[in-house]
């Protein structure tokens, strides 16, 4: 069983702080995603990474695949009320049988106050 | 227009009682997938569709029996559940194989007194 872990699994902060989210594995993902989910509604998709490396930004939001495809952040500069939410990482286990397998780290609850 | 739907959004049931769980996609895809998310886990996948045929069963107990009739709707039928199935159920679809984006629908909250 493949095993995503995010760090932390609580963040407060005051808004126009800048943070950091990590999603880490020992195992190789095909290619890692980022969802956020708010309260009362399923995730909603940010980002897909799939080459090691890899850097994607996404207005104020950064997200890297780590060389090796095993771990991945998430960086949010300035952040703002709005980014308030639950962060999930999910990465892929391609099945060629079965489609894309995701398996999902434990989130991170992020509350970003005025 | 809202990609994937579900209803109802919320549902409390007994443990003897018999409910369904319905979510439609206007996406074009052809893979759906039942999640389920409790609090303090992680979301776990219970079952993937691929052109309606079912392609992976997570272990999840019979009391969850999933349908597929075709590839825009997926239904979820409980029956007998316990206290502890009580969770977001969240469906989810993806356009084909190769395509490894998920698209989320609002889910349903079901409570099992």
């Amino acid at each position: 069983t493949q095993l995503l872990e995010q760090s932390p699994q609580f963040l407060s902060i005051q808004e126009g702080e800048n943070l950091t989210v990590y999603c880490n594995s020992s195992s190789v993902f095909s290619s890692l995603q980022w969802y956020r989910q708010e309260p009362g509604e399923g995730p909603v998709l940010l980002v897909t990474v799939v080459t090691g490396g890899e850097v994607k930004k996404l207005k104020r939001l950064t997200f890297q695949f780590g060389d090796a495809r095993k771990d991945s952040s998430l960086h949010i500069t300035a952040a703002q009320p709005g980014d308030t939410g639950l962060y999930l990482c999910a990465g892929d286990t391609r099945n060629n049988n079965a489609g894309n397998m995701l398996t999902f780290g434990g989130g991170t609850r992020l509350m970003v106050k005025p | 227009e809202t990609g994937v739907t579900q209803t109802p959004r919320h549902l409390v049931m007994g443990m003897t009682n018999k409910k369904s769980l319905k979510c439609e996609q206007h996406l074009g895809h052809n893979a759906m997938y039942w999640y389920k998310q409790s609090a303090k886990k992680p979301l776990e996948l219970m079952f993937v569709y691929s052109l309606e045929e079912r392609v992976e069963n997570n272990s999840v107990p019979s009391r969850f029996s999933p349908e597929c009739p075709n590839s825009s709707h997926l239904f979820l039928h409980l029956h007998t559940l316990q206290p502890e199935d009580s969770a977001l159920y969240l469906c989810a679809s993806s356009q084909d194989q190769a395509r490894y984006e998920q698209y989320f629908g609002p889910g349903t909250r079901l409570t099992v007194t």
